[in-house]
């Protein structure tokens, strides 16, 4: 079964600490992988998307990483500011068709002050 | 360019009324798609169109319909509401299908339905 898994469900972190989330899959044939951030009360917006030759991709202060061998993603964030509080959210793509994308819970992540 | 809107933002139903969502996207994309987002869920599809005049069920139709007479516009319809179908609906939109194209959201539309 398709699926993707994300952890932790919430994170609070204080603002400038540095923090990774986590995404397991098991979506197969496996073509790419994004991270999305959705602010509260807007639509998910891209931060990163990598394909299976790639390990690592960076946006800022967002770095993503993936392993294909064991289907497990992370995103860390650098230096995290108040605009980071956000969900974020792990898409796992198929290799074919309209309907191919396979979405996280997503991560809750709250920056403090 | 505004990309993906939608109409209205908030939404309150009462059983078995009917209601349409408003989406359109001035990006000339020709793949439009409709989402549903439940609590602690991820995102469902719920229908797309590949193209003027042709669209296609997605996981989970049931209780909706859509239709795409333009290529900028892609409304759904609601018609007997459910508590079920208390959600937020995202429409969204990309160039192709193509895995690694992305595609671009709307704000949303927060629908209750009591």
């Amino acid at each position: 079964k398709n699926q993707v898994e994300q952890s932790p469900q919430s994170l609070i972190i204080l603002e400038g600490k540095n923090c990774t989330l986590q995404c397991n899959y098991t979506v197969s044939p496996f073509s790419n992988l994004r991270w999305y951030k959705q602010d509260t009360g807007r639509g998910p917006v891209s931060l990163t998307i990598m394909t299976f030759s790639e390990n690592t991709k960076s946006n800022g202060r967002y770095t993503a990483t993936l392993d294909a061998d064991t289907k497990q993603s992370s995103l860390h964030i650098t230096a995290s500011q108040l605009s980071d509080s956000a969900s974020y959210i792990c898409v796992v793509s198929l290799q074919t068709g309209a309907n191919n994308l396979f979405f996280g819970t997503g991560t809750r992540l709250t920056v403090i002050p | 360019n505004a990309g993906v809107t939608q109409t209205p933002k908030f939404r309150i139903l009462k059983i078995g009324q009917s209601m349409t969502l408003q989406c359109t996207q001035d990006m000339n994309h020709n793949y439009m798609y409709w989402y549903r987002q439940d609590p602690g869920m991820g995102l469902k599809l719920i229908y797309y169109s590949v193209g003027a005049g042709i669209t296609d069920k997605g996981e989970v139709p049931n209780g909706y319909n859509v239709s795409r007479s333009t290529t900028e516009d892609f409304p759904l319809r609601l018609e007997l509401a459910a508590p079920s179908q208390t959600s937020v609906y995202f429409c969204a939109s990309s160039y192709s299908a193509r895995s690694t194209d992305t595609q671009y959201f709307g704000p949303g539309t927060r629908l209750t339905v009591l």
